[in-house]
């Protein structure tokens, strides 16, 4: 089965720092997601990208966030200015279509921000 | 708006019990739900999702859920555990922009 893979697997970073995190979606699919999870909390949505712009965004998702597919195959996750609350399990999703279909999920970066 | 939630945070069944875990959604539309596992230090896998072709649903590993409207429930079961069920487990519901909406899980745990 295809896989929407994620790197780097684990991410430490300063408090203040510039991290990406990056995403491989399956090739033929037209939309993607960002979620996080923070330790023993649900998962929460992000964003959702189509059609090279944001689709929705959740109050989470502020101006120390974006996200870019710069060459057709990526789709990072910048955030500019990492707060200790930032650090949780990101994990990238991408669908082939909208409604009904399913989200296939990466296995997730683990952001620590000391 | 749409959402779901999950009864119970842990729930705790002996090998060869049956598993059930429940879920209840609020949509004012026909719902897209889903359930995902979680494994440990893993992302989330789809176990099954319900679209409104079937209310009874099966998934993998044996898995499958009801969708029941008149009690906006979507749960799901398992006949008999097995260890290796242990996991995390999300239900969710799709809005029609594709962003997935999770409950707040439910961690099984499998004794022998």
């Amino acid at each position: 089965e295809p896989e929407v893979t994620q790197t780097p697997s684990h991410q430490v970073t300063q408090m203040g720092q510039e991290v990406i995190l990056r995403c491989v979606p399956i090739s033929n699919h037209l939309y993607f997601y960002w979620y996080r999870q923070i330790l023993g909390q649900k998962v929460e949505f992000l964003v959702s990208f189509y059609n090279n712009e944001i689709s929705e965004k959740s109050e989470i998702f502020d101006d120390q966030f974006s996200v870019e597919r710069p060459d057709g195959s990526n789709f990072t996750l910048k955030i500019r200015s990492t707060k200790l609350e930032d650090s949780a399990m990101y994990f990238c999703a991408s669908a082939g279509t909208g409604g009904d279909e399913k989200l296939f999920f990466g296995s997730g970066t683990q952001l620590s921000v000391l | 708006a749409q959402s779901v939630t999950q009864l119970g945070s842990h729930v705790s069944v002996s090998e060869g019990a049956l598993v059930l875990l429940r879920c209840n959604y609020s949509s004012s539309v026909p719902p897209y739900l889903f359930w995902y596992v979680q494994y440990p230090n893993q992302g989330l896998q789809l176990l099954l999702k319900y679209t409104s072709a079937a209310t009874l649903v099966k998934g993998i590993n044996g898995f499958e859920a009801e969708f029941k409207k008149s009690e906006t429930s979507f749960h799901l079961t398992k006949p008999s555990a097995h260890m290796s069920d242990a996991a995390e487990y999300f239900c969710a519901v799709r809005r029609n922009t594709g962003k997935l909406i999770f409950g707040q899980g439910t961690t099984l745990q499998v004794k022998p």
